[in-house]
């Protein structure tokens, strides 16, 4: 399959702050990907969709202006949290499909820690 | 109702039974069926893909949809310790947007 990479795996950073996290794909041009939040023992909760030289679509409930997501290039697509809050800790992770497949390859995830 | 329902256990099963996992669905739309294995703080990886109701196997994993009952189903044969991991339905229509099932935690007990 595919495969994505995400960094960091692993944040944890004071309430107020930004956090950023990328995924790539390492193996073939990603025109779109998806990013995902997952809080313990909950499934994936779709967050936005990202397309590659155009803005991110947002899902109902999830506010633009708080998670910036840029996709800059066929390879990398970057989501930021701005002015995070406890509340935002959680495992976030994108995927994307493989060129010309329909289905969808996830990375490693990220973990965030707020305090 | 949710458009995908999966109870997400936990299920404990003895190394070598069979485990079954099972999802059912509200929206006639999705015509594409996913499982995908999720271990620990780690990121889902896809297990079973399929798009016609019937059976799909793949070695120990067998993949069942039946489109007329909205239901879909992952049986693993033979089971390990490996296998033990959260296992996650998803099913989309003609776009790309997946939905996704509670997930499923399984534990095979050595």
């Amino acid at each position: 399959g595919a495969v994505v990479s995400q960094h960091p795996s692993r944040v944890i950073c004071k309430s107020g702050t930004s956090v950023k996290i990328e995924c790539r794909s390492l193996d073939f041009q990603a025109t779109t990907m998806f990013w995902y939040r997952q809080f313990p023992k909950q499934s994936l909760m779709l967050m936005a969709t990202s397309n590659e030289g155009s803005k991110a679509t947002y899902e109902q409930g999830v506010e633009k202006d708080k998670f910036l997501i840029n996709h800059a290039s066929l390879t990398l697509s970057t989501l930021t949290v701005t002015s995070a809050h406890p509340e935002d800790s959680s495992f976030y992770i994108c995927s994307t499909n493989s060129g010309g497949t329909d289905t969808q390859y996830f990375g490693p995830g990220t973990r965030l820690t707020v305090l | 109702q949710k458009e995908v329902e999966q109870d997400p256990g936990p299920l404990s099963v003895p190394e070598g039974a069979i485990v079954s996992l099972n999802c059912t669905y509200s929206n006639s739309a999705f015509q594409y069926f996913m499982w995908y294995r999720q271990y620990s703080r780690k990121g889902p990886e896809l297990l079973m893909y399929t798009y016609s109701s019937g059976n799909k196997e793949d070695g120990r994993f067998t993949a069942q949809v039946d489109k007329s009952s909205k239901y879909i189903s992952l049986f693993i044969r033979d089971s390990q310790p490996s296998d033990s991991a959260t296992y996650l339905c998803a099913m989309r229509s003609g776009n790309n947007r997946l939905a996704f099932g509670k997930g499923n935690q399984v534990v095979v007990i050595p």
